[in-house]
Formats: C-alpha cells, structure tokens, sequence
C-alpha cells in the first residue's frame, strides 16, 4: 500500500516550457486535492476531484488545469509555466463523502521554474 | 467552512506539554475541527479531529470549548521530533475541500 505517489520529485522548467505533476493513490479514494506551497507560506488549494470525471477549482486555478480519468490517478497541468509558478506542490486524497476521516499527502514536488 | 486564527509561533520545552490554541468563533454545528502537522515541507500529516467531545488518540488531545468557538490541541510530552507547523482547520460535514491557513510554527527545544 503505497499511499500517495507524487512524481516526478524535482523539476526545473523553462519560462514557457509545459509538463504534468502526476499523482496517484491506491486507497480508492474518491477526493483528491492539488495544492502549492510558496516558500514560507501556508498550502494554497488549486483544482479538486470528488470522482473521476469531476473536477472543481480550488482557491488559486489559474495557470494550471487538471483531469480525473480514473480514481486512482489526477495530474496537474502546467502549459505555460511562469516564474510564479515555482512552488512545491502537493498532492492529496481523502475518503468520499464522509468526512470523518483524514487526508493523506504525496511527498511534493519541487518545482522551479527559470 | 468557519475561519480560524492560530498564533503564529510557539515554543515548548523538550518533554513539556505544548498547547496550540486556535479560534474558529464562526464554527457551525455541522462543522468538525481538524488539525494536520507539516514537518520541515514534508507532506502534511492528520493528527486529529473532533466535532463536539474532546478527542485524544496515541498521538495527541483535542480540547474543543463548550460553545466550539475555540479549541486546543494538546501534545503531551513534546519531543525534538514535534517541531513542526501545526494546522487548525474547520470543515463543514459532507463538504468537499480541505483548506489551510497559515497555522503555528511549533519550535521544540532541549
């Protein structure tokens, strides 16, 4: 049971450049979560999935898009990666509906862009 | 889902128990308190939660007020290991995102 799976680690982009944050679980979660984290700073939400098929803005979407094809697996998009875009992002999944549980967290991705 | 405000920082005695406050005045009856710790940006970690009744399991105790308007997590003898940032976060029952502040930074020393 490996929880959550965040790849790759560490990236470095070009201004510009495009690449997918992937993340997976194997917990048949149905919410799973993207979120940053700039230097210093508390965890920004930026898209959600309460299932495959759905997904909803989080609090900072912009710049960024995602998908959820199956329950085990929501990647994160980055089209036209900015400076302001460098973060560390986290990955998340959390039973359905009830929430009388707890999430659980990928490792993150250190991501900068230059 | 209810704001909450933590103090920024904190520091506690290797071996002492540390007490994080946190305010949620705005709390609603279907809402529970969660708290999650981040370990030196590593992924953030659940401690615990409640809705009503304090709470305590093998990793801490959660002390929520009679009215819910505040709450306090308690670490019973914190260790080098517990320094940390410390969330406190409300979510609505049956609600769907889980949000952050910009919790307590928890510095524990010798």
């Amino acid at each position: 049971n490996a929880g959550v799976t965040q790849t790759p680690k560490f990236r470095i982009l070009k201004i510009g450049q495009s690449m997918t944050l992937q993340c997976a679980q194997d917990m048949n979660h149905n919410y799973m979560y993207w979120y940053r984290q700039d230097p210093g700073m508390g965890l920004k939400l930026i898209y959600y999935s309460v299932g495959a098929g759905i997904t909803d803005k989080g609090e900072v979407p912009n710049g960024y898009n995602v998908s959820r094809s199956t329950t085990e697996d929501f990647p994160l998009r980055l089209e036209l990666a900015a400076p302001s875009q460098t973060s560390v992002y986290f990955c998340a999944s959390s039973k359905t509906v009830d929430l009388n549980t707890e999430a659980f967290f990928g490792q993150g991705t250190r991501l900068t862009v230059v | 889902d209810a704001k909450t405000t933590q103090p920024t920082s904190m520091d506690c005695a290797e071996g002492r128990a540390a007490n994080l406050p946190c305010n949620h005045s705005t709390i609603s009856g279907n809402e529970y308190v969660y708290w999650y710790r981040q370990i030196h940006s590593q992924g953030p970690q659940y401690i615990i939660h409640g809705l009503k009744n304090n709470e305590t399991n093998e990793m801490a105790s959660l002390i929520i007020t009679e009215d819910r308007k505040s709450s306090t997590l308690i670490l019973p003898h914190a260790t080098l290991r517990d320094t940390a940032v410390y969330y406190c976060i409300v979510i609505r029952g049956g609600g769907n995102k889980l949000t952050f502040g910009t919790g307590t930074q928890l510095k524990v020393e010798l």
